[in-house]
């Protein structure tokens, strides 16, 4: 069974600072992975998506993600947060590109200091 | 551009009674789902259904939860018997490939 981990629950920020959110997944195969991101009241924003090819994918907002088999981890960065970017973020393992379940794991809420 | 809506935004219902929460998927989108976030917890996949019946269900899916596509437009997630235990925020989501997330439906059970 598929599994995400990201073992940082809350991030503090400054900002103008670089901002890396941890993601580890557990999946047999070639896992296709998600970063979504939700802010107070809304509903879960896509940032950025794995599916195969660079390893190092960009997204929306400035983010971006790198993808390491090795390490099955799929962490997220951005160089500089901005007052905006406060909200909670989570990873996601799926089976494949389309129509499966998707896998989450627990959110990291970042807080993003003036 | 185009975004998946849901309805109502907070339901307020008692133990016992049946819920129907409502989503309207992108148009053009083939894959729906239904996934829940308890307070506090991870979001949860409940279901996932394609060309008119259900491709998927996790073992929270039990026979008190239903899905329909009555129309072209709707997908509906029915609760028949709400428990204290299903409080929650629903999200319906649709895609063709990746998932795009309607903002929740808030469900709470006294």
């Amino acid at each position: 069974a598929q599994s995400v981990t990201q073992p940082d629950i809350h991030i503090t920020v400054s900002e103008g600072a670089s901002l890396e959110l941890r993601c580890n997944y557990s999946y047999g195969a070639t896992p296709y992975l998600f970063w979504y991101v939700q802010s107070p009241g809304q509903g879960l924003q896509l940032l950025l998506k794995y599916f195969s090819g660079d390893t190092l994918v960009q997204g929306i907002k400035g983010f971006e993600a790198e993808f390491k088999r090795s390490q099955s981890s799929f962490n997220l960065r951005k160089p500089s947060v901005h007052w905006s970017d406060a909200a909670e973020y989570f990873c996601a393992v799926g089976e494949r590109a389309a129509g499966n379940k998707l896998t989450f794991g627990g959110g990291t809420r970042v807080l993003v200091k003036p | 551009e185009p975004e998946v809506t849901q309805t109502p935004s907070h339901q307020v219902t008692q133990m016992g009674q049946e819920v129907i929460l409502r989503c309207v998927p992108i148009s053009n989108h083939l894959y729906f789902y239904w996934y829940r976030q308890i307070l506090g917890q991870k979001v949860e996949f409940l279901v996932s259904f394609y060309n008119n019946e259900i491709s998927e269900k996790s073992e929270i899916f039990d026979d008190q939860f239903s899905v329909e596509r009555p129309d072209g437009s709707n997908f509906t997630l029915k609760i028949r018997s709400t428990k204290l235990e299903d409080s929650a925020m629903y999200f319906c989501a649709s895609s063709v490939s990746e998932q795009f997330f309607g903002p929740g439906t808030r469900l709470t059970v006294l």
